[in-house]
């Protein structure tokens, strides 16, 4: 049972626009969400985190918007680079004093110039 | 700069082979996990440990055992490989608390045939 969802295996943009990859989860005790990173012959890279307290976080090009409610998540990248183009995984986690993330299974972003 | 090492980028092993995946942490985390990636399911946990000689069974342990004999080295067994455990294998650690970031290693990509 896949408890992070994520239904766009791929997405592409171009340059200077917006990219927008969604999220989606089921279980009502996560309360920390994390996106990852990952480049071909690379691992995973943390890019930016949300607390269930909050319903945005911002981080220079990047911003994550989560609605609790709608157990719902996005990353917004605004502009686009073509450095961007890699697989973005979601991640959340509802451990307090351990953590052990859940994965859900990415999406390629592929920004073109 | 925090570093997680793979011991191996690639491997081929054989069915019914022993292998033994090796991962190394230089920042004294507390916390050490393996995941395996395969297309369309992401990252899943196959163990984790927080703290020496402690391990904890993630999502898919089957035909997996870890060994944790000091902080730093966190090593993955494959008792007798099988051809569906041919897999991308990360190793990741975090500090102790809550809502500690992994840090991941670049991967190995074991093939057994």
């Amino acid at each position: 049972d896949q408890q992070v969802k994520q239904n766009s295996p791929s997405l592409s943009v171009q340059e200077g626009r917006i990219s927008i990859l969604n999220c989606d989860y089921t279980n009502s005790m996560f309360d920390y969400f994390l996106w990852y990173k990952k480049y071909p012959a690379e691992g995973p890279t943390f890019l930016i985190s949300i607390s269930s307290i909050k319903d945005k976080n911002e981080d220079g090009r990047f911003t994550v918007f989560l609605n609790k409610s709608a157990k719902h998540l996005s990353l917004h990248i605004v502009p686009s680079q073509p450095g961007d183009s890699a697989v973005y995984f979601c991640a959340a986690t509802g451990a307090t004093g351990f953590q052990k993330l859940v994965f859900g299974t990415g999406t390629r972003l592929l920004v073109s110039p | 700069d925090v570093k997680v090492t793979q011991s191996s980028r690639y491997l081929v092993k054989r069915t019914g082979e022993k292998v033994f995946l090796e991962c190394v942490q230089d920042m004294d985390h507390e916390n050490m996990f393996w995941y395996r990636q395969d297309p369309g399911l992401g990252l899943r946990l196959i163990y984790f440990s927080y703290d020496v000689k402690m391990k904890e069974k993630g999502d898919i342990p089957e035909g997996y055992s870890v060994s944790r004999e000091k902080k730093e080295r966190f090593s993955l067994i494959l008792e007798s490989a099988s051809t569906n455990q041919t897999s991308m294998y990360l190793c990741a650690s975090s500090r102790q608390g809550g809502n500690e970031k992994l840090f991941f290693g670049s991967g190995t990509q074991l093939s057994v045939l």
